[in-house]
């Protein structure tokens, strides 16, 4: 089974402070994902990484950065955390390949910027 | 980024009733997934469907990719309570190779 974990289950930060949050997969995917849920919206891609050190927009990346240093972990930084980035955070892998579309989540980490 | 419309917002049956939901795009996609995400989890991964016309089943569930390949539909048959969740479509887009659009997501409640 392919798993994705999240260095925090619940992260608590004050708004300017910067913010590293972390994700793992097993699989040796090619494909890695962040992106944030919020209600009423759902899943929005922030950054996507089709490799290591390559990197991707997603459709709402203002204010975060993201970095791929080794295959399996892909970062999501708040460099300046605001109040308006209190949200779920979903990091997600996938193989590449058009063939190989499914996309596997992490249990997520729930951000709250005071 | 476009979003898939999904439908019903939210259900609420009774414990042994039959549930259907669709999504649907006025764009063609190439492959549909459906998700199950329970309170406080990340989404996990139902049915993948690749081909227009496929119907696969997952023990009680049904999924659907459309002929038109512009929509998709989850039936769950006999449902039971840990059915409870918000389920999400999926799509990639043709020429969007990796990247998939989500549907806003349907609040299943179920009553014994």
């Amino acid at each position: 089974d392919v798993k994705v974990t999240q260095s925090s289950r619940y992260l608590v930060k004050r708004t300017g402070e910067k913010v590293f949050l972390e994700c793992v997969q097993d699989m040796d995917h090619e494909n890695m994902f962040w992106y944030r849920q919020d209600p009423g919206l759902g899943l929005r891609l922030i950054y996507f990484s089709y490799d290591v050190k390559m990197k991707e927009k997603g459709d709402i990346p203002e204010g975060y950065s993201v970095s791929r240093e080794k295959k399996e972990r892909f970062s999501l930084i708040l460099e300046s955390a605001s109040t308006n980035q209190t949200s779920m955070y979903l990091c997600a892998s996938s193989l590449a390949g058009s063939s190989y579309n499914e996309q596997f989540f992490g249990p997520g980490t729930r951000l709250t910027v005071l | 980024g476009q979003q898939l419309n999904q439908s019903p917002q939210s259900m609420f049956i009774q414990e042994g009733e039959d549930v259907s939901m669709n999504c649907t795009s006025s764009s063609i996609f190439n492959t549909w997934l459906w998700y199950k995400q329970d309170p406080g989890e990340g989404p996990v991964l139902l049915i993948a469907l690749y081909k227009a016309g496929e119907l696969t089943s997952n023990g009680r569930l049904t999924a659907q990719f459309g002929i038109t390949r512009k929509d998709s539909f989850l039936n769950i048959s006999a449902s039971i309570p840990s059915d409870v969740g918000i389920y999400f479509c999926a799509g990639q887009l043709s020429g969007t190779a990796s990247k998939l659009t989500f549907g806003t997501g349907t609040r299943l409640q179920v009553t014994l």
